[in-house]
């Protein structure tokens, strides 16, 4: 069982419409939850960190964490064609410091 | 000035070969990072390493072997380079209590 799985797509959405991403991990240990955004050829820039379970908005972005369930889920409200990208969903657990990644979602915003 | 930056950003090379890759940090971070991103973009760690002291090392071939002068640097040397190793390495680095990752701009390394 992977540590950290998405979804890989690919995840179509026009436009202004909401783009749901899903991640869960298998690990309950787990404390710090990341979401990334991957542009093709660049690196990984960071969107989002929750550490609580409940939801956590910053500006059109949403990440929502349920440990009991252990998901991560990252909504992106009115998509733009620049949110066309890969999300990547990461998971730490702060015993021994491990930071696991999933294998990305790709999300491509129809204009 | 770029926080973490990494050089060179292409590295083609023959197999067989020996090389290294360099990576600063000037985020007065003290945990910095290898990952290696391979043709399906799986980012898989590699080494981690705590105010120069490794933490983490992951099932890596002992042919990669990191090293960290201070906390603003970690490099990595690639001894008898294979096909295999033919991927994207990134270096992070965070601030161990945040645990917040910043990412250079990777190095593309082919190996023919």
């Amino acid at each position: 069982q992977k540590e950290v799985e998405q979804n890989s797509g690919p995840l179509s959405v026009p436009e202004g419409a909401i783009a749901s991403l899903n991640c869960t991990y298998s690990d309950r240990g787990s404390q710090s939850f990341f979401w990334y955004r991957q542009y093709s050829g660049k690196s990984p820039e960071l969107i989002m960190f929750i550490y609580s379970n409940g939801d956590k908005e910053d500006g059109r972005f949403t990440a929502q964490l349920n440990k009991a369930s252990q998901y991560v889920s990252l909504l992106i409200r009115d998509s733009q064609p620049s949110d066309s990208a890969t999300y990547l969903c990461a998971v730490n657990r702060l015993s021994g410091n491990q930071f696991y990644f999933g294998t990305g979602t790709s999300l491509t915003v129809i204009p | 000035d770029t926080a973490v930056s990494q050089t060179p950003k292409y590295l083609v090379t023959q197999m067989g070969n020996d090389k290294s890759i360099k990576c600063e940090q000037n985020l007065g971070h003290d945990t910095m990072y290898w990952y290696k991103q391979d043709s399906k973009k799986f980012l898989k760690i590699m080494f981690s390493y705590n105010n120069k002291e490794l933490i983490i090392n992951e099932t890596v071939p002992n042919r990669f072997s990191p090293k960290s002068p201070d906390k603003a640097h970690l490099n990595l040397h690639i001894n008898s380079l294979e096909l295999g190793d033919s991927a994207v390495y990134f270096c992070a680095s965070s601030q161990r209590a945040k645990n917040i990752q910043y990412f250079g701009a990777g190095t593309r390394l082919s190996v023919l």
